[in-house]
């Protein structure tokens, strides 16, 4: 099984509606995060938790929320989607020792 | 902030060929990760390599820290190398919300 997981891995939605994107990860790790990938582009950090009472705004946070529900779950929130909120989303975590970063499979939003 | 500059943004093999990939970054740095992204868009941790030399199979990396960049050699290449790679830095110390910042990555084709 993989040790970080995204639900769903797709998902077509309208301008306006609420969408959440959920990630779990069995690594034990205690810092999540969540990326957004543009076409072309690199990774844009959105959100980061580095324990289940620490959550952070990342460089892209605007129109995003999360929540860290446990040390293994950390969900993603678009309170009104918008059609630039189309992108790859992923999931990551690390744990704070040695910092490497494990992703998991990605989540293709399409806003219409 | 930081910047990281990879290059080539764009490059093209046969199978069986060398390569080398390059970042470089604009201040000192004490986290340095290498991430292959396949054409399916999965993102894979290749290397932490704030510093020195590591292998991994047909894969090498080298960052020198006090002259800002690190090297991505991949030799023998074959189609499954095929990809975009990327470069992520972070400065500061491990305990204060340090996080990655990515560069536009190398988009690889290795061709049979």
């Amino acid at each position: 099984d993989a040790d970080v997981t995204q639900t769903p891995r797709n998902r077509i939605t309208k301008t306006g509606k609420r969408i959440m994107l959920e990630c779990s990860q069995t690594k034990g790790h205690d810092r999540m995060y969540w990326y957004r990938q543009d076409p072309g582009l690199g990774l844009q950090l959105i959100y980061y938790s580095f324990d289940v009472k620490d959550i952070n705004k990342g460089e892209i946070s605007d129109g995003y929320s999360v929540s860290r529900q446990a040390q293994a779950k950390f969900s993603l929130s678009l309170e009104s989607a918008i059609p630039n909120q189309t992108a790859l989303y992923f999931c990551a975590t690390s744990d704070s020792h040695r910092e490497t970063q494990y992703f998991g499979p990605g989540t293709r939003l399409l806003v219409l | 902030g930081i910047q990281v500059e990879q290059s080539p943004p764009d490059l093209i093999l046969q199978e069986g060929a060398n390569s080398t990939l390059r970042c470089n970054f604009s201040d000192s740095v004490n986290n340095l990760q290498w991430f292959h992204q396949n054409p399916w868009g999965q993102l894979i941790n290749l290397f932490y390599i704030p510093s020195g030399t590591k292998q991994n199979g047909r894969l090498s990396a080298t960052t020198v820290a006090t002259e800002r960049y690190s090297l991505l050699y991949i030799s023998s290449s074959q189609t499954t190398d095929s990809g975009v790679y990327f470069c992520a830095v972070a400065t500061g110390h491990a305990g204060n919300n340090r996080k990655l910042i990515w560069g536009l990555g190398t988009s690889l084709a290795v061709n049979p």
